[in-house]
């Protein structure tokens, strides 16, 4: 199993251009997460998917769309990038599962993907 | 907006020593509280997963306990090696809407030095 991919693994944007992130998973997890992290402020989540063809708000969603056309994969989309979205973004998968009557969601990460936006 | 803190932001402590952190929540209404390893160059992996007050989980030298009425957990390293260098981070699980997710504290860098 590869785990969580994330393509590509460093990219230098200029204010305006558009791109977009891959994540796959091969775990069958139900559940996809795109996180932003910056110096001091942690791991923010973006958007996030609970399953193939759903997508919902994180904590800071403006300037993203995400799409999840398939199950595995999770798609971030910046269209218009701005400086203040230079950042390591990382795509999370997990699948919740009952475990001595409680239910656990751990998530797998991806190894992340460093955008800069000059 | 739900915070989760962690103390302290960062950590130095000498190869041998026994050390430990704080992640703090609002207790109110409270699921489960994770504990992710985060080294440099590399993604988060998860450590523990608590659901109940009085757990304690271990996994080698680390554990870690919950305290779900007053919103804190611990975890403990026993004798610090310096490959247990690396950000600790802890998430508390929320709902929102029928689902799921994470809420990060910024996380204590541990670095051991040997």
């Amino acid at each position: 199993n590869a785990g969580v991919t994330q393509t590509p693994k460093f990219r230098v944007l200029k204010t305006g251009q558009s791109m977009t992130l891959l994540c796959a998973q091969d775990m069958n997890h139900e559940y996809m997460y795109w996180y932003r992290q910056d110096p001091g402020m942690g791991l923010r989540l973006i958007h996030y998917s609970v399953g193939e063809g759903t997508t919902a708000k994180g904590e800071v969603p403006d300037g993203y769309n995400v799409s999840r056309l398939k199950k595995q994969n999770f798609l971030l989309g910046l269209e218009s990038a701005a400086p203040s979205q230079t950042s390591v973004y990382f795509c999370a998968s997990s699948s919740p599962r009952l475990a001595g009557g409680k239910f656990y969601n751990e998530q797998f990460f991806g190894p992340g993907t460093r955008l800069t936006v000059l | 907006i739900l915070n989760v803190e962690q103390s302290p932001q960062s950590l130095h402590v000498q190869e041998g020593d026994s050390t430990n952190f704080t992640c703090s929540f609002p207790s109110s209404n409270f699921y489960a509280l994770h504990w992710y390893r985060w080294e440099t160059a590399k993604s988060p992996e998860a450590l523990f997963v608590m659901t109940l007050n009085g757990d304690e989980k271990k996994k080698g030298r680390i554990s870690a306990t919950l305290n779900t009425k007053e919103g804190y957990s611990y975890l403990y390293i026993k004798g610090s090696q310096p490959e247990d260098s690396a950000t600790y981070l802890c998430a508390l699980k929320v709902t929102q809407g029928g689902s799921e997710k994470l809420v990060f504290g910024k996380g204590t860098k541990l670095t051991v030095n040997p």
